[in-house]
């Protein structure tokens, strides 16, 4: 089935760096969103993402997060600077409409040390 | 905004057993539902989903039913069996925005015995 594509899988930084975190959504879908998953808790929604622009944010997206996708390539998550609670496993989603099937990324485990 | 719960937080059962879990969602606009499973180091797997307007869908093994006047949504297994141990999302759509957002219930993780 269709597939998302996240990398790194595994990202460890130190706390203050910049860390970018990659999403190859299905081709031809048109919205995106980044979750985050704290280890053995919930699925968080953090920011969904289209036509160029953030529809929707969390709370728990914070200034020091933002998105992006230049140019039809990858859809990123930029966190700068990093803080030690933002270790968690970040999922990356996308769908064709904003009322149709989600496909989710295995995630990227990020660790701040 | 909406809320959703998902009981019990465990759940284990011996193979063969039947095992039901359980999600309670607040928004009456709420029409999009699904059951995601994830096994360890893995992402999500989408199990089922079902629409406002469907009230029960089968397949593989489960069984979803949605009960729109109790806002309950259930997944149901039939004869759990050890490939079946994993954490399952239940993950609702409201129209409210209709950004395409998820909300999702803490996860119930089921462990089958063989």
């Amino acid at each position: 089935g269709p597939k998302v594509l996240q990398i790194p899988s595994h990202q460890i930084i130190d706390m203050g760096q910049m860390v970018t975190l990659n999403c190859d959504p299905v081709s031809n879908h048109l919205y995106f969103y980044w979750y985050k998953q704290i280890l053995g808790q919930q699925m968080e929604f953090l920011v969904n993402f289209y036509n160029g622009k953030v529809m929707e944010k969390s709370k728990l997206f914070k200034d020091q997060f933002s998105v992006e996708r230049p140019d039809g390539s990858y859809f990123t998550l930029k966190i700068q600077p990093t803080a030690l609670e933002d270790s968690a496993v970040y999922f990356c989603a996308s769908s064709s409409g904003g009322n149709t099937e989600v496909f989710f990324g295995k995630g990227t485990r990020l660790t701040v040390v | 905004g909406e809320q959703v719960e998902q009981r019990p937080p465990h759940l284990s059962v011996r193979e063969g057993d039947s095992a039901v879990i359980i999600c309670t969602y607040t928004d009456p606009n709420s029409y999009y539902f699904f059951w995601y499973k994830q096994e360890p180091g893995a992402g999500l797997q989408l199990l089922m989903k079902v629409f406002s307007s469907t009230e029960i869908n089968e397949g593989q093994g489960f069984t979803v039913l949605l009960n729109k006047k109790d806002k309950q949504l259930s997944l149901n297994l039939t004869a759990a069996h050890p490939g079946d141990s994993a954490v399952y999302f239940c993950a609702v759509r409201t129209i409210t925005g209709n950004t395409g957002k998820l909300i999702f219930g803490l996860g119930t993780t089921l462990q089958v015995q063989p």
